[in-house]
């Protein structure tokens, strides 16, 4: 079956520049999280959505960085006003809540942003 | 959240079985233990999950003392496509729990 899918897999734009992530979850998954990866280190989150809202924001770095989830799939995270370091892969997972003893998180490819 | 302490590289030929340990010293009663492998160019990848004593599926063993202050990760009989970053992970599994990452261990299994 179809796992999640993020697109584009490779971005580069230049400082001040906005830029959109898209997020395709695994169909039914209700729960959707995206992550940032930098060089060298371990994910670090950053938003969740319980459907369409957006449970927990509290990993965003600050308010250039906003994400929508519209219709309770799909979702995209944006960055205006990007900056340098920005630069990092940028990870979405989605889980199907409630549906085992455990939360296990499937992960997409990833996002590798450099920002210029 | 627990914070977890584990090895930052190690390396091992195949066919060896190899063993990572992580520290969680402040884990909580309702906490689950739980590792994620990391590729290349690839998200992370559930591996296995445990409470207490031992857990066995068909990659992995994990292996956490009564006092679950630490667990091991057990590898069987590696080889070179088990190269990559092991996580380990401590937290509760309520809905919506986050994932906590540490700096990871970065296995190399060579031939």
């Amino acid at each position: 079956g179809a796992g999640v899918s993020q697109t584009p897999s490779n971005k580069v734009t230049e400082k001040g520049k906005y830029v959109e992530l898209r997020c395709d979850p695994i169909s039914g998954h209700t729960a959707l999280y995206w992550y940032r990866q930098s060089l060298g280190q371990g994910p670090e989150f950053l938003i969740y959505f319980q459907g369409t809202g957006a449970a927990d924001d509290s990993g965003l770095p600050n308010d250039r960085f906003f994400a929508v989830r519209p219709e309770g799939s799909v979702s995209t995270l944006k960055i205006q006003r990007t900056e340098r370091g920005d630069s990092a892969v940028y990870l979405c997972a989605s889980s199907l809540q409630g549906a085992s003893t455990y939360n296990e998180q499937f992960f997409g490819p990833g996002t590798r942003l450099t920002v210029l | 959240l627990a914070k977890t302490t584990q090895p930052i590289s190690m390396d091992s030929y195949e066919g060896q079985e190899v063993n990572i340990t992580c520290s969680h010293n402040n884990i909580a009663t309702n906490d689950y233990i739980t590792w994620y492998q990391q590729f290349p160019s690839q998200g992370p990848r559930f591996i296995i999950q445990g409470y207490k004593t031992k857990v066995t599926n068909e990659v992995a063993s994990l292996f956490i003392p009564a006092d679950r202050k630490s667990s091991t990760l057990s590898l069987p009989r590696v080889s070179l496509s088990d190269t990559a970053v092991y996580y380990c992970l401590v937290g509760s599994n309520n809905a919506g729990n986050m994932l906590t990452f540490g700096g990871g261990t970065r296995l190399m299994v060579k031939p």
